[in-house]
């Protein structure tokens, strides 16, 4: 069974600077990659960033990059000039059956 | 792009009656659905695999004779609370893989059920 992790329920970054989210993954099937969505407090599930298992760069999309750590299975969000408009809640999910990790809530002061 | 159309937003209804869900894929075809249910605060918690034409697959705890689901085309799966209790008052939400194209999982805006 995959499991994946999230350690941080919650994140306060200032306003303009960078923040790093964590993920770690356990799983014995190395084929599938990891996405990382936002959720707002309306509910709907944005995409933000994928990163595929044989990937050999670091996905990067707008602000938002990944730190993917093959050798110690995680897979950091970083997100860099944070907005006011980044405080929600922040999934990483493995692909396959999609499955979730616990989420971080992340608040942006100004 | 891939727009997964769910139906209602919200839904009140009182305790044993059934309550179904819609999530309809308006763009493309869906080879496989997923379902979803979070509570406040939470994560999302998978409650079953659809794929069309055949059997839901559920993961281990959900009651599968009390959240019915239904993949009968590819563009169309339903999620069918039955005798609906408080508790399974929450945010469910489906997520589509299209049966060809890159558009990965596109998720539907989700459901507030809220049982009295």
């Amino acid at each position: 069974a995959q499991k994946i992790t999230q350690t941080q329920p919650g994140m306060f970054v200032q306003e303009k600077e960078a923040v790093t989210l964590d993920c770690t993954y356990d799983t014995s099937d190395p084929s599938y990659g990891l996405f990382w969505y936002k959720q707002p407090s309306s509910g709907e599930m944005i995409f933000l960033i994928y990163q595929g298992s044989y990937d050999q760069q670091n996905a990067t999309e707008g602000r938002y990059s990944l730190n993917f750590q093959k050798a110690r299975k995680s897979a950091n969000l970083v997100i860099s000039a944070s907005q006011l408009g980044d405080s929600a809640m922040y999934f990483c999910a493995r692909g396959g059956k999609l499955i979730f990790g616990q989420g971080t809530e992340l608040s942006v002061k100004p | 792009g891939a727009v997964v159309s769910q139906h209602p937003s919200r839904v009140i209804c009182k305790s044993g009656t059934s309550v179904k869900i819609e999530c309809r894929s308006l763009d493309f075809q869906a080879t496989t659905m997923f379902w979803y249910r979070q509570f406040p605060k939470q994560s999302l918690m998978l409650m079953a695999t659809s794929n069309e034409g055949s059997k839901a697959t559920y993961e281990q705890g959900v009651e599968k004779d009390k959240f019915l689901i239904n993949h009968a085309s590819l563009t169309l799966s339903t999620l069918t609370v039955t005798s609906a209790h408080p508790e399974d008052s929450s945010f469910y939400i489906c997520s589509a893989i299209p049966l060809i194209g890159d558009y990965g999982y596109t998720f539907g805006s989700g459901t507030r059920l809220t049982v009295v």
